[in-house]
């Protein structure tokens, strides 16, 4: 069975310090995507990345990377010098593809960066 | 090229009432899906469509639910009878059609936020 598990309900740091925020799967199928989706206070998801599970190089953009290692079915997000405007929730989600799509989300971390 | 519309963006019904949510997806997308957060958890998939199809209705409660997605006009979530526990932010996504092979991302709209009195 497909899941997310995602066991920091909530992370609190202070500005610019850099915080990860960790993301487990579960899934029995060799062929996958992977993303993290930011929800800020105003309530829309904002998509960040997706991966697919044949490409496990590590991405970075900005000040956000993502460790990506099928060894330990995780997905890992890490927010270098964090900012205020990073306080948000943020989901990790896995989808399938013999299962048309749906994504199976994590229940998120609520990241609170304080000045 | 407009993104996902979802209206109303708040609803409030009271006890008993009936809900009806819309979808409208981004232009050339013919697949929906619904998913749900109730408070303080994350997003819960409910169900799937294609145009006049469920593909996959897993997620969705088996009494009082009901979702289309007709030839013309928008996805519809249907909550009959509602209840406080169906409060809750509902959010659609649409994607393009794509072969089994391939993957089409989904883009979400904003959500609607259903308070039940």
């Amino acid at each position: 069975a497909q899941k997310v598990t995602q066991a920091q309900t909530e992370i609190s740091v202070v500005e610019k310090e850099d915080v990860t925020l960790d993301c487990v799967y579960e899934t029995r199928d060799t062929t996958y995507y992977l993303f993290w989706y930011k929800q800020p206070p105003s309530g829309e998801l904002v998509f960040l990345i997706r991966r697919n599970s044949f490409d496990e190089q590590n991405e970075i953009s900005g000040r956000y990377s993502w460790n990506f290692q099928k060894s330990t079915s995780s997905f890992n997000f890490t927010i270098t010098a964090s900012q205020v405007v990073d306080s948000a929730v943020y989901f990790c989600a896995l989808s399938e593809v013999n299962q048309g799509g749906k994504l199976i989300f994590g229940q998120g971390t609520e990241l609170s960066v304080k000045p | 090229n407009a993104g996902v519309m979802q209206n109303p963006r708040h609803l409030v019904r009271r006890r008993g009432q009936e809900a009806r949510l819309r979808c409208s997806p981004m232009k050339g997308h013919s697949h929906v899906y619904w998913y749900r957060q109730l408070p303080e958890e994350g997003l819960k998939f409910m169900v799937y469509l294609q145009k006049e199809n469920i593909i996959d209705e897993s997620g969705m409660p088996k009494e009082r639910f009901s979702a289309e997605f007709p030839k013309e006009g928008p996805s519809i979530l249907r909550i009959q009878q509602v209840v406080r526990g169906d409060s809750a932010a509902y959010f659609c996504a649409s994607s393009r059609p794509g072969g089994a092979s391939s993957y089409n991302e989904q883009f979400f709209g904003p959500g609607t936020r259903l308070t039940v009195l």
